[in-house]
């Protein structure tokens, strides 16, 4: 079993629409991460965080640390959007990383 | 300029072959990563490096070797391809060595290789 599930492993929605994916994890963590990986193949850092919530945009990632999970929210999601969002986490040392196997999302004009 | 940059960006080999991917930073950055990311998009990481310390993942096969002439570069060298070695490599660089909320990570634009 994967040290971090994502959920859903693909997504379509309407361009408009509100959009979840959600993260858990298994092990204790000093960070989380959110990747996001275009078509073209490139990846890029959307949010670290270890508490709370953090705002970007129309993207908001949140942390619930007792429960081991996360979420990614995009408000008025656009085909821009269209991606794969990875969620990872640095264990607790902040020498071992661990991916989720990433959700693959498509946003529909 | 680009911030991480990685050569080639593709790479078709036959088994048995030994080859290298270049990766190039322009950051300033202490810290240097591969990840392999295979067929079902799963990312792994492969190796840390800094001029002081090496940590290797454990599940890596010693046919694979970091090579770092200075701080700005970390070359990936293969030897005897397998099939199984087939992805895409991506190589990254932060700032301080861990991946932590205050140190992000930037990646190249990966190298995809093929072995045949």
């Amino acid at each position: 079993k994967n040290e971090v599930e994502q959920s859903p492993q693909n997504l379509t929605a309407q361009e408009g629409e509100f959009i979840t994916i959600n993260c858990s994890y298994s092990v204790g963590i000093s960070a989380l991460h959110w990747l996001q990986q275009h078509p073209g193949g490139g990846i890029v850092s959307l949010f670290m965080l270890s508490s709370g919530k953090k705002k970007h945009g129309r993207l908001i990632a949140t942390i619930n640390i007792q429960e081991k999970h996360s979420s990614l929210h995009i408000t008025a999601s656009h085909p821009r959007d269209s991606a794969v969002y990875i969620c990872a986490v640095t264990s607790i040392t902040g020498n071992q990383f661990y991916f989720g196997t990433g959700t693959s999302l498509t946003v529909i004009p | 300029d680009t911030a991480v940059s990685q050569t080639p960006k593709y790479l078709v080999t036959q088994m048995g072959n030994d080859k290298s991917i270049k990766c190039e930073q322009n950051l300033g950055h202490d810290t240097m990563y591969w990840y392999k990311q295979d067929s079902k998009k799963f990312l792994k990481i492969m190796f840390s490096y800094n001029n002081k310390e090496l940590i290797i993942n454990e599940t890596v096969p010693n046919r694979f070797s970091p090579k770092s002439p200075d701080k700005a570069h970390l070359n990936l060298h293969i030897n005897s391809l397998e099939l199984g070695d087939s992805a895409v490599y991506f190589c990254a660089s932060s700032q301080v060595f861990m991946w932590a909320t205050y140190n992000e990570q930037f990646f190249g634009p990966g190298t995809r290789l093929t072995v045949l």
